[in-house]
């Protein structure tokens, strides 16, 4: 069974410059995560879709981040403008459905450098 | 959302047992247990979750106090590949979502 796609694995940008990650994540999993990991700390959740529907994104920083999962399917992270304190992991994660019991499958995430 | 607490770091040798402690005073009714593990440059994998008994899969046991205040993660064998962070999570399986909310956890050194 193939895992969550996650790319690009690696990205450097100057500050003010916008990037996106994709995520594709296992077939027919209908709920997807987006986590932020700065070094030394545990993944942060920005963002949880159920299908394309947004169930959470109390953390998301909306002035500069957005999120969406177009068809229920793939989803994009994008930044604009970075600003220094972005440099982290994005980890991208998705399980069958949001139940409590539920195993959450995780990428090998995108490492953000924000110069 | 519920609190876990665990110590930041442990040492264990190989081929050892290695004992995880968690404590989650402030564990709701409607809290489950789970246990993710992160290796170094990789994103996190689910190791186990519990709710009231105790849980044995291939890679772990769980052991749940009677009060659910504190769980330990029971590594029977520890190996060089167990090297990670492991981290103690409450899920509330009443809460719209459910998500699973990461704390700093614990970083596991194995000896050889």
């Amino acid at each position: 069974e193939a895992g969550v796609a996650q790319s690009p694995r690696y990205k450097i940008i100057e500050k003010r410059q916008s990037v996106a990650f994709w995520c594709n994540p296992i077939s027919g999993h209908a709920t997807l995560y987006w986590y932020q990991q700065i070094l030394g700390q545990g993944p942060k959740l920005l963002i949880q879709f159920q299908n394309n529907g947004v169930v959470d994104d109390s953390q998301l920083p909306k002035d500069r981040f957005s999120a969406e999962r177009l068809k229920g399917v793939d989803s994009t992270l994008k930044i604009q403008p970075a600003k220094l304190e972005d440099s982290a992991v994005y980890l991208c994660a998705s399980s069958l459905e949001g139940r409590a019991t539920g195993e959450l499958f995780f990428g090998e995430g995108s490492r953000l450098t924000v110069l | 959302d519920a609190k876990t607490t665990q110590p930041n770091s442990m040492e264990s040798n190989e081929e050892e047992p290695v004992h995880l402690p968690c404590n989650h005073s402030t564990i709701s009714g409607t809290d489950y247990i789970h246990w993710y593990r992160q290796l170094p440059s990789q994103g996190p994998e689910y190791v186990i979750h519990g709710l009231t008994s105790n849980v044995n899969n291939r890679m772990a046991s769980l052991a749940i106090a009677e009060d659910r205040k504190s769980s330990t993660l029971i590594l029977h064998r520890a190996t060089l590949r167990d090297a990670a962070v492991y981290y103690c999570i409450l899920r509330d399986y009443m809460e719209y979502g459910n998500k699973l909310v990461f704390g700093a956890g614990t970083i596991l050194r194995v000896k050889s």
